[in-house]
Parts: structure tokens; sequence; C-alpha cells
């Protein structure tokens, strides 16, 4: 069963910008983890926010949490092309501790 | 280098024929487990292992075996390959089942 779901499904952007996605989820979580994906391969892990809190930073990327919402924000700034890729979500339940990804969002940065 | 490395990276083969695909991790990993991603599905599990000897069933487990010998080792077995086992499969490990997943680079299996 999916848990988290991303939103948008794809996002088109320009180089330079900044890029948001959402990702949705339905019941308690453990921790939420981001994840990316270049087309075909394994996936990459970007960053893991646990459910105690709110905004965690790495580099480029800002992720907030919003436990009474039940959603998170992935923000990249100063998007470059070399971040078109998909990028995933994944639930760690709070009580049965299982592991769930969403389907993604699709990003493209044009140069 | 810590890494998971998957083998075959590519595989076609015939219903019927029993497959194994092999994951190996060099980070001492308690917790690893195999998915399957397909077109509009996104990843879903299909087994995991908290441990070694200690496997557990996904979302996804039917027509699939796997064993946990080792610590280090985490085959995902077909026992009679179907087509709607074509997919992209990929297998992760994770210190403990809590913190970041480390995926391996994929098998592409097709089943004709």
């Amino acid at each position: 069963s999916q848990q988290g779901e991303e939103d948008p499904q794809a996002l088109s952007i320009q180089e330079g910008e900044n890029a948001t996605m959402n990702c949705s989820y339905k019941t308690s979580i453990n921790n939420l983890q981001w994840y990316r994906q270049n087309s075909g391969r394994g996936l990459v892990h970007l960053i893991l926010i646990r459910s105690n809190e709110r905004e965690k930073h790495s580099g480029r990327l800002r992720v907030t949490l919003d436990t009474s919402k039940k959603s998170s924000s992935l923000l990249i700034t100063a998007s470059r092309a070399a971040d078109t890729a998909s990028y995933f979500c994944a639930t760690l339940g709070g009580s049965n501790y299982k592991l769930t990804f969403g389907k993604g969002t699709l990003l493209t940065v044009n140069p | 280098e810590a890494q998971v490395t998957q083998n075959p990276r590519y595989l076609i083969t015939v219903t019927g024929k029993k497959l194994t695909v092999t994951c190996s991790q060099n980070m001492n990993h308690e917790y690893m487990s195999w998915y399957r991603q397909d077109p509009g599905l996104g990843l879903r599990q299909i087994y995991y292992s908290m441990n070694v000897e200690v496997t557990d069933k996904g979302d996804v487990p039917e027509g699939y075996k796997v064993s946990r010998k080792e610590k280090r080792n985490f085959p995902l077995i077909l026992e009679s390959p179907s087509p709607n086992q074509t997919s992209l499969y990929f297998c992760a490990s994770s210190l403990v089942l809590k913190e970041t997943q480390y995926f391996g680079p994929g098998t592409r299996l097709l089943v004709l």
C-alpha cells in the first residue's frame, strides 16, 4: 500500500529557478526520507527528517515536515540542469515501521 | 568503497526458468530489502530482512523467495518467472530500518 504521495507528478522549470515538491501521507510516521533517481538508475538518499523535526537543510536542499498536516516539502534552490531526475519521498510508519515509497515527481530543469 | 552491488544488471529469460538475482553490501548493514519499480506504480517492496535469518514479506511477495544466511548477502529468487515479473529490481540496505537506505544500481529483468 502506498503511503507517501508526491505532488506534482511532473514539474518543468528553467535553470536558476527554485523547485518545490510536496509529499502527503496518511498515518503517523517515524521519519520521512527524500530520494533522487536519475533515469533507470538506483535511488540516492537526499535527506532524512524525523517526526520531531520541522526543517532540515543540505546544500541547496531544504526539507520541511508538518506532522499536523501530514505533509512534507522538498525545495531545491537555484536549480541546475543536472538536477533533472525523479524525486521520491518515503515514509517509515510510526507503528508498523514499514518503509513505503511514493510514485515520485519528475523534475525537468531546462538549460 | 561503501556500496550495494547487484548481479546481473540485465537479464532476459523465459517463463518458468528459475533465476536468482544476487545482492551484496559491504557496509555491515542489518536491514536489507528488495523493491520492484514499474511505470506508474513507483517502488513496491517485495521482501525485507531485519537481520540474518530474519525475513518478512513486503507488499508484493507473490512469486518471489529470499534468504539471508549471511549479513552481507540477500538474494532474490524467482522459482518460476512469469511475464508479469518483468520489471526493474532494486536491492537496498541500511544500518537499521530507521536509517537511510542505500540502493544498488538495479537489475532490469525481461521475462518472455
